[in-house]
């Protein structure tokens, strides 16, 4: 069955970068679009940008440029997204999810909470 | 973009049907036929229940139903269940770009 499984919790101080990874399964990698979405603890869905799989060209939401880098490693099936210059407001879940037609996100990783704190 | 308009929560007794709209503009819901709708429990991740306006992916209940009239998409639950207890959110593509709503909480009395 088509799975997404995100890296765990990460605690980084103001200023550091983080990478979290989505490992896909089940399906053919390259086949469909990879997209990050973030959730802001007790607030809504924001689209943050997708990724082609297949050309490796992502593309990236308003407020989600310069500091946001996502990536893919096709030989293992892996999805990544970046954030450099981490500051308290990236405080967030971040969950990665597969586009299966025009941005309808049919599976989706567990989510990978960042907490950016001193 | 801004986000599109859902109200903030909606209730319903068991057994009944609800509806939520999502309210968007020319621009985004009444240009494209890719609103799709979200469940979330606390702590999970979001659920695909709709996508393509009014398509159901296998395995999500005939008791959820989409569709959409000018900038207005709307979601539908019949036969209302306490598990329907959830956020839920519709989004759409714009050309470039994907907007979710807000969100809605169903609460099932």
């Amino acid at each position: 069955q088509v799975q997404l499984v995100q890296s765990g919790f990460e605690l980084k101080k103001p200023g550091a970068s983080v990478k979290v990874s989505c490992k896909a399964s089940g399906y053919r990698f390259t086949s469909y679009a990879l997209n990050w979405v973030r959730q802001v603890p007790g607030q809504g869905l924001e689209w943050m940008g997708w990724i082609n799989t297949k050309t490796r060209v992502p593309s990236y939401a308003q407020g989600f440029t310069g500091r946001f880098v996502f990536s893919v490693d096709t030989s293992v099936n892996m999805a990544y997204m970046e954030i450099s210059s981490l500051g308290p407001e990236d405080t967030a879940v971040y969950y990665c999810t597969r586009d299966i037609t025009t941005a309808s996100f049919d599976s989706w990783g567990q989510g990978t909470l960042v907490t950016v704190s001193s | 973009q801004s986000a599109l308009t859902q109200p903030a929560s909606v209730s319903g007794s068991p057994g009944q049907s609800i509806t939520i709209p999502c309210t968007g503009t020319s621009g985004d819901v009444g240009a494209y036929k890719c609103v799709s709708w979200y469940q979330q429990h606390p702590g999970k991740a979001p659920k695909l229940m709709i996508y393509d306006v009014s398509s159901r992916p296998s395995g999500v209940s005939h008791r959820f139903s989409g569709s959409k009239s000018g900038n207005t998409a709307s979601l539908t639950i019949s036969g209302l269940q306490a598990e329907d207890e959830a956020y839920y959110y519709c989004s759409t593509c714009t050309g470039a770009s994907t907007i979710f709503g807000g969100g809605t909480k169903l609460t099932v009395l």
